[in-house]
């Protein structure tokens, strides 16, 4: 059974810290990962997508790696500040479901000032 | 360049009612997935169209339909409703066929069966 799992699920930091959130996933047979941004009650906001063909992938403050070998993504921002606190979900679409995207439950992340 | 709509927003149905959901995909995008997500939990998928034929479904019983429309904004039709239903219902837009891009979100509807 394809699983993606997220821990932890909820983290607080001081603002000015590195954030650094983790993705595990069952089946290397992957073909692409998503992490995403959910503000409460709303929808999903994408940040970053990793092809299976890729090591990384960055945009701004936020950097995501993908090891399909250890079933493995990994995202971080940088200098975190009060604005990055939502819910972060990284999704999989594994080769033998394309399309479908298999989330996991989030990491809920609050930045203190 | 439009983003991805739907509506209601919110709604509140009765235990065996049935509800539609709308979706309006991103300007030429050809494929509309829709997700439930439960409170505190991750979007699980219900199934997937692209360009008006369903291409792809989760674990979702029958009583849970869609369509898709030559414009590819899309549906999600559930009959029956039992109080589990009660979720945020998403639908994501992408540009599908040999590559699989980025999904991009809607807002939501949120849904409340009492």
């Amino acid at each position: 059974k394809q699983e993606v799992t997220q821990i932890p699920a909820a983290l607080s930091v001081p603002e000015g810290e590195n954030l650094v959130l983790n993705c595990s996933f069952t089946d290397s047979a992957i073909y692409n990962l998503q992490w995403f941004r959910q503000d409460p009650g709303k929808g999903l906001t994408s940040l970053l997508l990793i092809q299976s063909s890729q090591r990384e992938q960055t945009s701004g403050r936020l950097n995501a790696s993908l090891d399909k070998s250890s079933g493995r993504s990994t995202l971080y921002i940088a200098a975190s500040q009060p604005g990055d606190s939502a819910t972060y979900l990284c999704a999989a679409s594994f080769l033998d479901s394309w399309g479908k995207l298999q989330f996991g439950a989030g990491t809920q992340v609050v930045v203190t000032p | 360049e439009t983003g991805v709509t739907q509506s209601p927003t919110h709604l509140i149905k009765t235990r065996g009612q049935q509800v539609t959901l709308r979706c309006s995909s991103q300007s030429g995008h050809n494929t509309v997935s829709w997700y439930q997500q439960a409170l505190g939990q991750g979007p699980q998928f219900i199934f997937q169209y692209y360009r008006e034929e369903e291409n792809g479904r989760g674990n979702f019983p029958p009583r849970f339909s869609g369509l898709q429309f030559p414009n590819y904004s899309s549906e999600l039709n559930v009959n029956a409703l039992e109080l589990d239903d009660s979720a945020l219902y998403l639908c994501a837009s992408s540009f599908g066929g040999d590559v699989q891009e980025t999904q991009y979100f809607g807002p939501g509807t949120r849904l409340l069966v009492l």
